[in-house]
């Protein structure tokens, strides 16, 4: 069964430093996000992409986030200059929404990016 | 307001015993998805199941079953026959509509952590 894998599954990085998350969405899909789950709490959408431009992003992702598709199949997470209050579980997902025609748009997620910023 | 709210923050059953667990939305959206997502100790989000604010009928996936009720604006998950690897923290979400501008993202509750005992 199609799955959206990420890398890696932790990473510990230092205050300040850049660090980028790998998504591999399923192969057919046209949607794609990020999310965020700091520990106990709820998951947070951060952005969202499609047709190789940013749909939708939130608050959160601001000027110190970027996402790209560099080729065909990867999707990533760039933070720049990481803080403290950016450690938390990192998601990414994927969905089939074809637009025009009637679809669950479910989103599948990966197994997430555990992000520890000291 | 709270779009989705779970007000069971820890909820425990017996094996093979019936569970549900409550979710309530709010929008004034005509057309919205509601989605149950599982999450066990290992981190992942394992999605169970979809009802779409026009669909009929209550979604059913196996052993899980949406209680829909749009007039209460309510859908509860019921896990029948509970199992030990049904222990796990549960989350219900909601995705809105283009009448909302927010037709992709997917907006979290707080999530219930279902503890099954043998």
């Amino acid at each position: 069964e199609p799955e959206v894998t990420q890398t890696p599954s932790h990473q510990v990085t230092q205050m300040g430093q850049e660090v980028i998350l790998r998504c591999v969405p399923i192969s057919n899909h046209l949607y794609f996000y990020w999310y965020r789950q700091i520990l106990g709490q709820k998951v947070e959408f951060l952005v969202s992409f499609y047709n190789n431009e940013i749909s939708e992003k939130s608050e959160i992702f601001d000027d110190q986030f970027s996402v790209e598709r560099p080729d065909g199949s990867n999707f990533t997470l760039k933070i720049r200059s990481t803080k403290l209050e950016d450690s938390a579980m990192y998601f990414c997902a994927s969905s089939e929404a074809t637009p025009g025609l009637e679809t669950t748009d479910t989103q599948y997620f990966g197994p997430g990016t555990r992000l520890t910023v000291l | 307001a709270q779009k989705i709210t779970q007000t069971q923050p820890g909820m425990f059953v017996q094996e093979k015993e019936a569970v549900t667990l409550d979710c309530t939305y709010d929008t004034s959206d005509p057309s919205y998805g509601l989605f149950w997502y599982k999450q066990p100790s290992s981190g992942e989000m394992i999605f169970l199941i979809y009802q779409g604010s026009y669909d009929q009928q209550n979604a059913t996936e196996g052993r899980y079953s949406l209680n829909f009720q749009k007039a209460r604006k309510s859908a509860n998950l019921v896990i029948s026959a509970s199992q030990l690897g049904d222990s796990a923290m549960y989350f219900c979400a909601m995705r809105e509509g283009w009448f909302s501008g927010g037709y992709n993202k997917l907006i979290f509750g707080a999530g219930t952590r279902l503890a099954v005992h043998p």
